[in-house]
């Protein structure tokens, strides 16, 4: 168990540019999840999916993002066209099945993607 | 929609102190409540975590009790140490359906000086 792993740690891109984020979850967990984190702030959500299945995405998530996962394994987030208001870490996190046990059913984070958008 | 408060920080306390971190919140349904920690440079750790009302979680000292009635979930410990500085995190899940998502409120920090 490698944990989450998320990459680049830290992208600084110009307005206007495409940036894509990738995040590989635990090997078997099948949930994984998208959330944003602006300075001061806790981590909002912006889209999960179900193996390969997106199954929910927030109204934060604009026409300009689009997340995949392709073969329910690893998952990209790809933001168009960026302004300077994307500057943010971009937190993945992943999900147990319900076992039971404290790890159960919770959520298991990466370390982020921190985009600066000058 | 459902929603988790925080007390603002920083809160700065001395080595051995008691800690309190005060969190309510806003929900429909039976939520599951947790408790984050979020170290400098690092993803958010779970620290503990209530599934139902009057349960407490507990974790390296650390205690919270799932309050219903006060729609509270307080955490707190006994004695902090300098390696307890960091960001915490209050988060519920959606408990009237099965994402598993979270809803976090906007985080604490936590400075303890030697």
């Amino acid at each position: 168990d490698t944990g989450v792993s998320q990459n680049p740690r830290h992208k600084i891109t110009k307005r206007g540019q495409n940036v894509t984020f990738r995040c590989d979850p635990i090997s078997e967990h099948n949930r994984l999840y998208w959330y944003r984190q602006t300075l001061g702030q806790g981590p909002e959500f912006l889209t999960y999916f179900q193996n390969e299945a997106q199954l929910e995405k927030s109204r934060l998530l604009s026409d300009r993002f689009s997340a995949e996962r392709p073969k329910g394994s690893f998952s990209t987030l790809e933001i168009q066209r960026t302004e300077q208001g994307d500057s943010a870490m971009y937190l993945c996190a992943s999900r147990q099945p319900g076992t039971g046990g404290f790890g159960a059913n919770v959520l298991t984070f990466g370390a982020g993607s921190r985009l600066t958008v000058l | 929609g459902d929603s988790v408060t925080q007390m603002e920080g920083p809160v700065t306390l001395s080595e051995e102190a008691f800690l309190t971190i005060n969190c309510t919140y806003t929900a429909t349904g039976y939520p599951s409540l947790f408790w984050y920690v979020q170290y400098p440079g690092e993803g958010l750790q779970l620290l503990l975590k209530a599934t139902k009302a009057d349960d407490k979680g507990s974790n390296k000292g650390f205690e919270a009790t799932y309050r219903k009635e006060t729609t509270s979930f307080h955490l707190e410990k006994g004695s902090v140490q300098v390696s307890d500085s960091a960001v915490y995190f209050c988060a519920l899940s959606d408990g009237s359906s099965n994402t598993g998502k979270l809803i976090f409120g906007q985080g604490t920090t936590l400075q303890v000086k030697p």
